[in-house]
């Protein structure tokens, strides 16, 4: 039962363009949505994250938008840089906030 | 920088013998999760601790699989007997506070266990 899918297992952009990576989310009672970072070899890094009282949040090149009604989020990077190339999750926690549902993850390849 | 720090980085076990994987949680953190990541799936939780409890367990398999946190020291993920199917990475993360803790999630590189 994959409560969080990322649908698109990768995605190829090149240097300076829009990465946009896609989420969508089955249980409703979600309320907080986070996208982690990972690098080979390396444990998940926190990237950015939205509170479902909202609908975007910004922070420099990244920016999460969340639409509750499809129940779908995405991650916004502008310009993508090669340095972003990595594996990007998607995870999504609800009230009680102690456990992360993940997604299946995204390789962003960033060509230069 | 004393980040989440799990040890050993990789190891391998033939099947039926026990698997420990440690992690110690960053400085002044008292929660630390544990996750494991199956080949081309995402992180499933496993078990969440606070020293010296067992607050969430639902993540865990019934058997095989325990956890602690002691008072002292670092927190095992123990597992018995293993089979081919444990083989997957394992990453623990520690939070410095219950309640909103997932914004503060810290991870560490991780424990790949392979099985033989």
């Amino acid at each position: 039962d994959q409560q969080v899918k990322q649908n698109s297992p990768s995605l190829s952009v090149q240097e300076g363009r829009i990465s946009i990576l896609n989420c969508d989310y089955t249980n409703s009672m979600f309320d907080y949505f986070l996208w982690y970072k990972k690098y080979p070899a390396e444990g998940p890094t926190f990237l950015i994250s939205i509170s479902s009282i909202k609908d975007k949040n910004e922070d420099g090149r990244f920016t999460v938008f969340l639409n509750k009604s499809a129940k779908h989020l995405s991650l916004h990077i502008v310009p993508s840089q090669p340095g972003d190339s990595a594996v990007y999750f998607c995870a999504a926690s609800g009230r009680r906030g102690n456990k992360l549902v993940f997604g299946a993850g995204t390789i962003l390849r960033v060509k230069s | 920088n004393a980040g989440v720090m799990q040890n050993p980085r990789h190891l391998v076990r033939r099947r039926g013998q026990e698997a420990r994987l440690r992690c110690s949680p960053m400085k002044g953190h008292s929660h630390v999760y544990w996750y494991r990541q199956l080949p081309e799936e995402g992180l499933k939780f496993m078990v969440y601790l606070q020293k010296e409890n067992i607050i969430d367990e639902s993540g865990m398999p019934k058997e095989r699989f325990s956890a602690e946190f002691p008072k002292e020291g670092p927190s095992i993920l123990r597992i018995q007997q293993v089979v081919r199917g444990d083989s997957a990475a394992y990453f623990c993360a520690s939070s410095p506070r219950q309640g909103r803790t997932n914004e503060k999630l810290f991870f560490g590189s991780g424990t790949q266990l392979s099985v033989l």
